[in-house]
Formats: C-alpha cells, structure tokens, sequence
C-alpha cells in the first residue's frame, strides 16, 4: 500500500536558519506529492504539490521537487521565519479517480527569534 | 482559492448526546469530501469517504452506526456522532476535492471542529 514517511520532529530552528524536512514515500504508478502546514489550532492548508518526476512545488519560500529515483519530496526554505513555526505534514494521493490522501506523521517546527 | 468551512469550530457535549458537524465547500462543487480525525500529536486518519447521493465508505476500524456520514447536496457533507463518549474526543477535520481539478487531486481542508465530550 501506499505510505509516507517524515522525519521525526521536533526541529529547531533560529530565526533565517535554512530548513530541510525529508520526505520519502512508497507508492505504485505515479503518485502526486503535497506539503500541508497546520498552524496551532488550525486545519490543515496545502503549502505546495506537484504531481510528476521533477516537478518543483513552491510557495511562500517553501521549495519541494519530485524526485521518483530516490522516491523523495523533501520540503526547503532558505530562510525560516518565527511565523513558519507549524506542523508540516507530507502527503501523496495516487492520480486518477477520487483517490484518498495519505499522510506522513507531521514534522513539528518551531523557530526562535 | 478553494475555501471549505465547518460548523461549529468548537463543541462540548455530555456523555450520551450526539453531535452533529457540516462541512460546506463554499465556492466550488464537490462530489467527495472526506472525514479525518486527528489525535494529539499525530497525523490526520481518514475515516470515511463522503460521497454525494450514495453512501459513504468507511474506512477499517470505523464504526459505521457510530460515525453517521451524509452527503446530501455538492456542497455540504455532515458527520454525526452518536452517543458521544469521552473517547471520541478529538479534531474532525473535514475536506473536499473539486470536482474540476484535474490530475492532482487537491484537497481543500476545513479549518476542523474540536469535540470535547464530558
């Protein structure tokens, strides 16, 4: 079956540290990837995706590429803000009809000033 | 972008009741949407696949009779738990996926309803 795993958290960062959270999955054919961030009391807001080999998904900072030989979606920033302190969960959903998500354990961060 | 909502955001019952949580897809249709719980510290389960106009597929381990899905128009799904226990405590989170995203599948998560039961 389909799996996701994340570092194990949690990390530490000071204030524009540069920040790496791996991500490895396993999956048939050819999956779409996502980074999701939940804030403290909050649900859960797509950050980024991409849905095939070398794809590149960015947002606020945030860089994640595809990588299908070493089966990775590693999650970048080059420069973390106290406000990037949240629970980044990595998730993959297999393409094609109404397929369900499956999620990493989530990585907390949390950065210091 | 997408925005999905649920109702309420906060709920305390007493033992016994049953409580009932929407979830509305504001701005978009969608065919399925998805139930979650999540646990302190821990990643999101699925509990249950919420489909428009037929019933909804539970995932292994989920009480049916206990966890009551309905999906009765494209934009609003609810989860009815009954006879609430202390046990069932926990973050629902619900989401929807666009029935005209294509290949990707992105799902629009709610902002989640906590449920305290006493």
């Amino acid at each position: 079956g389909n799996s996701v795993t994340q570092m194990e958290g949690p990390v530490t960062l000071s204030e524009e540290a540069f920040l790496t959270i791996n991500c490895t999955y396993t999956a048939t054919g050819y999956p779409s990837l996502f980074w999701y961030v939940q804030y403290p009391g909050e649900g859960l807001q797509l950050l980024l995706k991409a849905t095939k080999a070398d794809d590149k998904g960015s947002n606020k900072g945030f860089e994640a590429t595809y990588r299908k030989e070493t089966t990775s979606f590693h999650l970048e920033k080059g420069s973390v803000q106290v406000s990037d302190s949240a629970v980044y969960f990595c998730a993959l959903s297999r393409s094609g009809g109404y397929q369900k998500v499956t999620f990493g354990t989530g990585t907390k961060l949390q950065v210091i000033p | 972008g997408a925005v999905v909502s649920q109702h309420p955001s906060w709920v305390i019952c007493k033992s016994g009741t049953s409580v009932k949580i929407e979830c509305r897809s504001l701005d978009f249709q969608a065919t399925t949407m998805f139930w979650y719980r999540q646990f302190p510290k821990q990643s999101l389960m699925l509990m249950a696949t919420s489909n428009e106009g037929s019933k909804a597929t539970y995932e292994q381990g989920v009480e049916k009779d206990k966890f009551l899905i309905n999906h009765a128009s494209l934009t609003l799904s609810t989860l009815t738990v009954t006879s609430a226990h202390p046990e069932d405590s926990s973050f629902y989170i619900c989401s929807a996926r666009d029935v005209n995203s294509g290949r990707g599948e992105t799902q629009y998560f709610g902002p989640g309803t906590r449920l305290l039961v006493l």
